[in-house]
């Protein structure tokens, strides 16, 4: 299987500030990863599919990048409702699989 | 509107059996592979099965594989999980997943329905 490592697994931020998050493949996966954010109680939201390619309705505040076996999502501008956890998939094989996540925390 | 809702989850002992149900609506489910994404107590999400458009072709997690059997009701717009020799590691929300076409992205998602296994 191929493992999804992220990094951080939690940060602190505040409003307004520009955060990054990192996910890296255990070998290459192409472009074939998505992120998605997910709140207590709630289900996962589609946010970037193929790397970086931005799902309908989601804020432009949200970009991805990368190919192969190293990829990030960052979000420009912070705002309270994108304090949340974050993951990572990879759709390159199966079995697919996710990241660990990172919760982004208010400071 | 597009609407994935999953029943069937509750409290069973360890060794019982579960059958999970998810009911699409807004869309043709006859269309779209559908997986089953779950998600135990404080942890991340992880892959159990899926299936595609034709029922063909099941996909399992090697945790599952042999206790669990994914199957859909095109006529119905259903998508089932049965869930067998279950182990108190089953136990978490289990969300159904739309595919998004073409791009092995889950871009619908249920609310989930929570397994709980105790004795």
């Amino acid at each position: 299987d191929i493992q999804m490592t992220q990094s951080p697994s939690s940060l602190f931020a505040s409003l307004g500030d520009r955060v990054a998050i990192t996910c890296r493949a255990s070998q290459s996966i192409d472009s074939d990863l998505s992120w998605y954010q997910q709140k207590p109680g709630k289900a996962p939201k589609l946010l970037i599919y193929l790397a970086s390619r931005l799902h309908s309705g989601v804020s432009s505040r949200f970009s991805g990048s990368g190919s192969g076996t190293g990829f990030s999502l960052t979000i420009s501008s912070l705002l309270p409702e994108d304090f949340a956890t974050y993951y990572c998939q990879q759709s390159y094989s199966s079995p697919w699989t996710f990241g660990q996540g990172t919760k982004v925390e208010i400071k | 509107e597009v609407q994935l809702v999953e029943s069937g989850g509750g409290l069973v002992q360890p060794g019982g059996s579960l059958r999970l149900s998810c009911a699409a609506s807004g869309f043709t489910f006859s269309s779209f592979a559908l997986h089953w994404v779950r998600q135990a107590p404080r942890k991340g999400l992880e892959f159990v099965s899926g299936i595609d458009t034709d029922g063909y072709s099941p996909l399992y997690a090697d945790s599952v594989k042999g206790r669990f059997t994914i199957s859909r009701d095109n006529s119905r717009n259903t998508l089932y999980l049965q869930m067998g020799s279950l182990k108190t590691e089953d136990m978490a929300v289990y969300y159904c997943a739309r595919i998004y076409y073409g791009v092995g992205s889950y871009d619908v998602w249920g609310r989930g329905t929570t397994v709980t296994v105790s004795s």
